[in-house]
């Protein structure tokens, strides 16, 4: 059965920096892309980066720059380095593992992220 | 970036009716749509994938079709577990994209 499991969240100030996590269970890890996709009430569900099985990496235009992805593919975790943290960077963040037709087969439970001074 | 138009953005029925949920994308996206189900508080869940393709275990009243640049879900007869938000998603291209969402709610 595969598994996300999502942590990290927190309530930060703006300016701050943050590291979520994802550990992955019941594939295998290494050989499928891995994502991060955000939800907040008003701008709904928004893609914020994939890294790929070879470890390229891709980020949506609202975090590049300020995000990194990256994966442990020994200890199955996904992370999503977040620097310069802004308000409209609150949302829940979902990992999700990626089909190999790049569409999300597998989301994780969410972690909350709050932004606010 | 490819803009993901769904419609209605709210749509009321009762239990035993047709359902169809519209998805336009503002350009060709050659198939490359999932359909996701969510329910409050929880994650999203894949229905479909491909436009037309069911995803392993979703029961067989959930279809998909479409082509180029229009897509539609539909529910042949809705079931009480059916009430929940939706969403379409283009994975052509990135940014991969979402549409705003279907928020189906029981007449």
């Amino acid at each position: 059965e595969v598994q996300l499991v999502e942590s990290g969240g927190v309530f930060i100030q703006p300016g701050g920096s943050l590291r979520l996590s994802c550990a992955a269970s019941g594939f295998a890890f290494a050989s499928f892309a891995m994502s991060w996709v955000r939800q907040t009430p008003g701008k709904g569900l928004e893609w914020v980066s994939t890294i790929s099985e070879s470890g390229s990496t891709y980020y949506a235009d609202s975090v590049k720059g300020r995000f990194t992805v990256s994966r442990d593919t020994s200890k199955n975790t996904l992370y999503l380095q977040m620097n310069s943290l802004r308000a409209e960077d609150t949302a829940v963040y979902y990992c999700a593992k990626e089909a190999r037709a790049y569409y999300f087969e597998y989301w994780g439970q969410g972690t909350l992220v709050t932004v606010s001074s | 970036d490819i803009q993901m138009t769904q419609s209605p953005s709210s749509l009321s029925a009762s239990v035993g009716d047709r359902v169809t949920i519209t998805c336009r994308a503002s350009q060709g996206i050659t198939n490359s749509l999932a359909w996701y189900q969510q329910k409050p508080g929880k994650a999203p869940k894949l229905l479909l994938y491909a436009a037309s393709r069911l995803e392993t275990g979703v029961p067989s009243r959930f279809s998909g079709s479409g082509s180029g640049t229009a897509y539609t879900l539909t529910i042949s007869s809705l079931q009480p577990e059916d009430f929940a938000t939706y969403y379409c998603q283009q994975y052509y291209t990135t940014p991969y994209t979402f549409g705003q969402g279907t928020r189906l709610e029981i007449k």
